[in-house]
């Protein structure tokens, strides 16, 4: 069964740093999304993409994050100035139609010092 | 806005068990539901969903959940708990107006006791 992957699973940065972390959608799929989970807190939508634009984004979704999908198979999710605040599990999500089924990711486990 | 409210952080059940867990949510147009459920390490998987029609939907493991209108409730449940069932599940709405974003619930942590 296909499936959405995500690497690093754990990434540990130090504050100010920029990450990255990398997605691999469902190959057939046209829509995609990050969600995070800080620790004890719910899932909160960040942004969701389409067709190389942002479609919606959160507050949460400030100047410090962006997105980008630089080629056919990858979707990643940029930080380029980490704060400790940013610590948190960041789940990518992909689906086939707008209105259709997520599939998630198993998530990458971001732990900033 | 939407908003979900899973009343419960934890519950605990005994296997063969009735599994209850419960979802109110709002949402200022006509809701697509879904419940999540998480296993340790992994990733959110869809247990089952309400976009429109019946409003007993089936879903994966034996779950299924209801949907009223009248009380904003999306309860999922199971007739039988089983100690595979112990996983973390989260309540979700869509914003069909909005990019397809999901809203969480806090989510419910289940415990299975044999």
């Amino acid at each position: 069964e296909p499936e959405v992957t995500q690497t690093p699973s754990h990434q540990v940065t130090q504050m100010g740093q920029e990450v990255i972390l990398r997605c691999v959608p469902i190959s057939n799929h046209l829509y995609f999304y990050w969600y995070r989970q800080i620790l004890g807190q719910k899932v909160e939508f960040l942004v969701s993409f389409y067709n190389n634009e942002i479609s919606e984004k959160s507050e949460i979704f400030d100047d410090q994050f962006s997105v980008e999908r630089p080629d056919g198979s990858n979707f990643t999710l940029k930080i380029r100035s980490t704060k400790l605040e940013d610590s948190a599990m960041y789940f990518c999500a992909s689906s086939e139609g707008s209105l259709g089924e997520q599939y998630f990711g198993p998530g990458t486990r971001l732990t900033v010092t | 806005a939407q908003s979900v409210t899973q009343l419960g952080s934890h519950v605990s059940v005994s296997e063969g068990a009735l599994v209850l867990l419960r979802c109110n949510y709002s949402s200022s147009v006509p809701p697509y539901l879904f419940w999540y459920v998480q296993y340790p390490n992994q990733g959110l998987q869809l247990l089952l969903k309400y976009t429109t029609g019946a409003t007993l939907v089936k879903g994966i493991n034996g779950f299924e959940a209801e949907f009223k209108k009248s009380e904003t409730s999306f309860h999922l449940t199971k007739p039988s708990a089983h100690m595979s069932d112990a996983a973390e599940y989260f309540c979700a709405v869509s914003d069909r107006a909005a990019g397809n974003k999901l809203t969480f619930g806090g989510g419910t942590r289940v415990l299975v006791k044999p």
